[in-house]
């Protein structure tokens, strides 16, 4: 098994571009979401999904889009790319079982720098 | 409000020493996993602990869910232990479904 799988590892945008960060998954999980990485403020959730056609906002959302068409796979779009979204941005999945406490597994993140 | 405190921030050894990380975390939990942080940035999944105590070769974790915390366990550390070190919970109550809330870990540095 793959497990969780970014692309592309790392990215070079300039101000107001537009781009989506893939993420597939092959252990049929239901869960899936996206959290970015910044020093000095850890992890952050993005958007989450807890199934194909099912999305809803984590913490930090605004300037992201998110759809889950398949199971597999729950892209993150950047609509108009702002050097604030400069980070790094981890993939996750889960079981969809146990109240949302099912042990997840990420990525390996994908790296982002806005000019 | 709800919170995960690490401790300590930073940690130096010499190769072959041990050491403990504690992980403490605000309200009950169904989900508490501790992640190695490698030099590459990949997120390394060492253990889904929510109770208990697990043991994995030279590294081993115990959660007392009860009393609100969590040790991580290092044995002759080798100077690929070094990275940070995270804990990261998902609260029964008051947080979105699956979200993880994770620390701001614990930076260990392994000298030969």
């Amino acid at each position: 098994n793959a497990g969780v799988t970014q692309t592309p590892k790392f990215q070079v945008l300039k101000t107001g571009q537009s781009m989506t960060l893939q993420c597939a998954q092959d252990m049929n999980h239901e869960y899936m979401s996206w959290y970015r990485q910044d020093p000095g403020m850890g992890l952050r959730l993005i958007h989450y999904s807890v199934g194909a056609g099912i999305t809803d906002q984590g913490e930090v959302p605004n300037g992201y889009n998110v759809s889950r068409s398949t199971t597999e796979d729950f892209p993150l779009r950047l609509l108009s790319a702002a050097p604030s979204q400069t980070s790094v941005y981890f993939c996750a999945s889960s079981k969809g079982s146990g109240q949302g406490g099912q042990p997840q597994h990420f990525g390996d993140g994908t790296r982002l720098s806005i000019l | 409000g709800i919170q995960v405190e690490q401790s300590p921030p930073d940690l130096i050894l010499q190769e072959g020493a041990n050491s403990t990380l504690r992980c403490n975390f605000s309200d009950s939990v169904n989900n508490l996993q501790w992640f190695h942080q490698n030099p590459w940035g990949q997120l390394i999944n060492l253990f889904y602990i929510p109770s208990g105590t697990k043991q994995n070769g030279r590294l081993s974790a115990t959660t007392v869910a009860t009393e609100r915390y969590s040790l991580l366990y290092i044995s002759s550390s080798q100077t690929t232990d070094s990275g940070v070190y995270f804990c990261a919970v998902h609260f029964l109550l008051g947080t979105s479904y699956g979200k993880l809330t994770f620390g701001q870990g614990t930076i260990l540095t392994v000298h030969p």
